[in-house]
């Protein structure tokens, strides 16, 4: 299973937003709508940030928002903080499994 | 609360058995699927498999199946990870993540570092 497709790094200055991207195929993000976003601070165990494409768990700031255009995923975050900074992973679900990306690491300017 | 704590840190030898828990607590544990994420070394997360405690139906990514087991015990609430030979590759730090059938990562373990060395 091959992972999902992620830029190694983002940035961006405190205020500005920051759009991630997750590239896979009709099998995974293209085809069903279970693709989630997580952050991750060193250290720590990761966070769920974003399920079902577009959806926010209970605590999550609106700041971050998620979207699907065919076969691309897309985690915005508005209004940066300093706190944003962290690895973030997209996965999907891929007909019986789960798949990864490989992670982009935001940098907050 | 609704958490899951896993076991403590392990340093095994090559080709020595090992097997790693995570107990759930504040829900309902064998209502929900309890997913399985390595991470290595410096690298990113990587989605193992799955296991519902209800009925302990397992479902394994192709890039781990034949090389770990999971196994559940309801009754206890508690999840297992479990390898029978490990390898030097085998070192990194475990998750375990609540889920559905179709998603997962709402709760997370803290963890379990597993490392390999002779």
């Amino acid at each position: 299973q091959s992972a999902l497709t992620q830029p190694p790094s983002a940035s961006g200055s405190p205020g500005q937003s920051v759009t991630i991207s997750c590239t896979g195929t009709i099998s995974d993000i293209g085809g069903y709508k279970y693709v989630s976003w997580y952050q991750q601070h060193p250290g720590k165990a990761p966070k769920l940030m974003i399920y079902e494409v577009t959806k926010r768990p209970s605590g999550v700031p609106d700041r971050f928002s998620g979207s699907k255009s065919g076969n691309t995923a897309s985690l915005t975050v508005s209004g940066l903080q300093a706190e944003d900074e962290a690895d973030y992973y997209c996965s999907s679900y891929a007909g019986s499994n789960n798949v990864f990306g490989a992670g982009t690491k935001v940098t907050v300017l | 609360e609704v958490q899951l704590v896993q076991s403590g840190a392990d340093v095994k030898k090559p080709g020595e058995s090992l097997r790693i828990s995570c107990k759930g607590s504040g829900y309902t544990f064998s209502s929900y699927w309890i997913s399985w994420v390595r991470q290595m070394p410096g690298k990113g997360l990587e989605w193992m498999g799955k296991i519902n405690p209800g009925d302990s139906y397992t479902h394994y990514s192709p890039s781990f199946q034949g090389h770990v087991t999971f196994s559940a015990d309801k009754s206890i609430s508690t999840a297992y990870l479990q390898w029978s030979s490990l390898k030097a590759s085998d070192t990194a730090l475990y998750y375990c993540a609540r889920g559905k059938f179709y998603d997962f990562g709402d709760v997370w373990g803290q963890g379990a570092t597993v490392t390999v060395s002779s």
